[in-house]
């Protein structure tokens, strides 16, 4: 079992549709991060969150809208997706010290119809 | 910025048989090591990893892995692999300076598949 939590594991939605995905860790990390990942694929880094405040967006469409409400939460707001945005979403957790070796949660399947 | 190269897409064994998977980083400065594992339907978890010190790591489950500083290596090693060893393996480098922000690259990943 992984600390990182992460809700839903599955999601179906169209691309009209507004959904969000949530992730909950509670190892006190100060850094949380949203991975993206396809099928046989590594993971690819889409945002990350440094003390709440969002420190790394590499490029990511506007239609991922990522929120850190507090230290323990990271949300993606997802609107007017596309079907290649059809992935396995990963969020991950790191202590800010001189590793950053990540926590995975579980991942949500999206799937964009 | 850095980049991960693993050699071995697919990997297939027998039990018992020996393993060696390479990765070589790209970076001018100094680094973190990472390998992740990720089994069947489970989250990618960390394997070992390496920071500074003693550059054989030991992970767990076996796992080992030689940090080579003049090769840009950090190859992952188990002497006897089990069935249960069959899983997507990612090496991993973050550079030091970064660490803070946690931006972590990735290799394109090892299937190893163990016959029983």
């Amino acid at each position: 079992d992984t600390e990182v939590t992460q809700t839903p594991k599955h999601l179906v939605m169209g691309m009209t549709n507004k959904k969000s995905l949530k992730c909950e860790q509670h190892m006190g990390h100060r850094a949380m991060y949203w991975y993206k990942q396809k099928a046989k694929k590594p993971p690819e880094l889409m945002f990350v969150y440094s003390y709440e405040k969002l420190s790394i967006n590499e490029s990511v469409p506007s239609r991922f809208s990522p929120e850190c409400p507090n230290s323990s939460l990271l949300n993606l707001h997802l609107h007017a997706l596309q079907p290649e945005d059809s992935a396995l979403y990963l969020c991950a957790s790191s202590q800010l010290s001189r590793t950053g070796e990540l926590f995975f949660g579980e991942g949500s399947r999206l799937t964009v119809l | 910025a850095q980049s991960v190269s693993q050699h071995n897409h697919h990997v297939i064994l027998s039990e018992a048989a020996s393993l060696e998977l390479g990765c070589n980083y790209s970076y001018g400065g100094t680094v973190n090591l990472f390998w992740y594992v990720q089994y069947p339907g489970q989250h990618l978890q960390l394997l070992l990893k390496y920071f500074s010190g003693d550059p054989l790591v030991k992970g767990i489950k076996g796992f080992e892995a030689e940090f080579i500083k003049s090769k840009f290596s950090f190859n992952l090693r188990k002497p006897s692999v089990q069935w249960s060893d069959t899983a997507e393996y990612f090496c991993a480098v973050n550079a030091r300076i970064d660490t803070n922000a946690g931006k972590s690259t990735f290799g394109d990943g090892t299937t190893l598949t163990v016959k029983p």
